[in-house]
């Protein structure tokens, strides 16, 4: 089956750096990514959608400067929180969703919790 | 826009009892997709079942299965024989034409052995 990584599953960070949680399709292409944010015991807020080679479209009340998302393939997708700050700490998600679909799904990676003290 | 609405934040049942999850949700389109997904604790979101709204005829996968009621914009999910297993956050969705998918606010099932 379509299988989705994350990269760090976990990350602590200092407050005012920056940091990259990457998402890869593995056994897929996926010409469309979407990234998640997740806070506890809430539901999953979409972020942005990433299509390959072009710009991504965010959702409104996201800082486009601030997640900084990139697709440069068709089986990664980037988002780099810049300058972070505690009350960015939360649980990151992104999901794929394959090459000429027609198809609905979209694949779900595991999640990357992130921690700014 | 597309709204989507769990009303229950949390249920319980016995297991191998039914229980049932409901969702409504809110659009002007005509083609779509609905959803619920499974998230347990790992927080890896599991699909459980999928409706094409042009299908009359409701989705069934093993023990889960739901009721598409497209003019009431309902859509509910049925778990059969309840089991240990089942124990999770559920999240109803709504997949737009444009791809986006848009969660309601989850049910947390417990399963009472």
């Amino acid at each position: 089956g379509a299988v989705v990584s994350q990269h760090p599953s976990r990350v602590i960070c200092k407050s005012g750096t920056s940091v990259k949680i990457e998402c890869r399709s593995l056994d897929f292409q996926a010409t469309t990514m979407f990234w998640y944010r997740q806070f506890p015991k809430k539901s999953l807020m979409l972020m942005a959608t990433s299509n390959e080679g072009s710009k991504a479209t965010y959702e409104q009340g996201v800082e486009k400067d601030k997640f900084l998302i990139n697709h440069a393939s068709l089986t990664l997708s980037t988002l780099t929180v810049t300058s972070a700050h505690p009350e960015d700490s939360s649980f990151y998600i992104c999901s794929a969703r394959s090459l000429g679909s027609s198809s609905y799904e979209q694949y779900f990676g595991p999640g990357t919790r992130l921690t700014v003290t | 826009a597309q709204t989507v609405t769990q009303s229950q934040p949390e249920m319980s049942v016995q297991e191998a009892e039914t229980v049932t999850l409901s969702c409504t949700y809110d659009t002007s389109e005509s083609d779509y997709y609905l959803f619920w997904y499974k998230q347990p604790p790992s927080r890896q979101m599991i699909l459980v079942i999928r409706q094409e709204a042009y299908k009359q005829q409701n989705a069934t996968e093993n023990r889960f299965s739901v009721n598409f009621q497209k003019a009431a914009k309902s859509f509910s999910l049925k778990i059969s024989d309840s089991q240990l297993g089942d124990a999770a956050m559920y999240f109803c969705a709504y997949r737009s034409e444009s791809g986006k998918i848009i969660f309601g606010k989850g049910t947390r099932l417990h399963i009472l052995p």
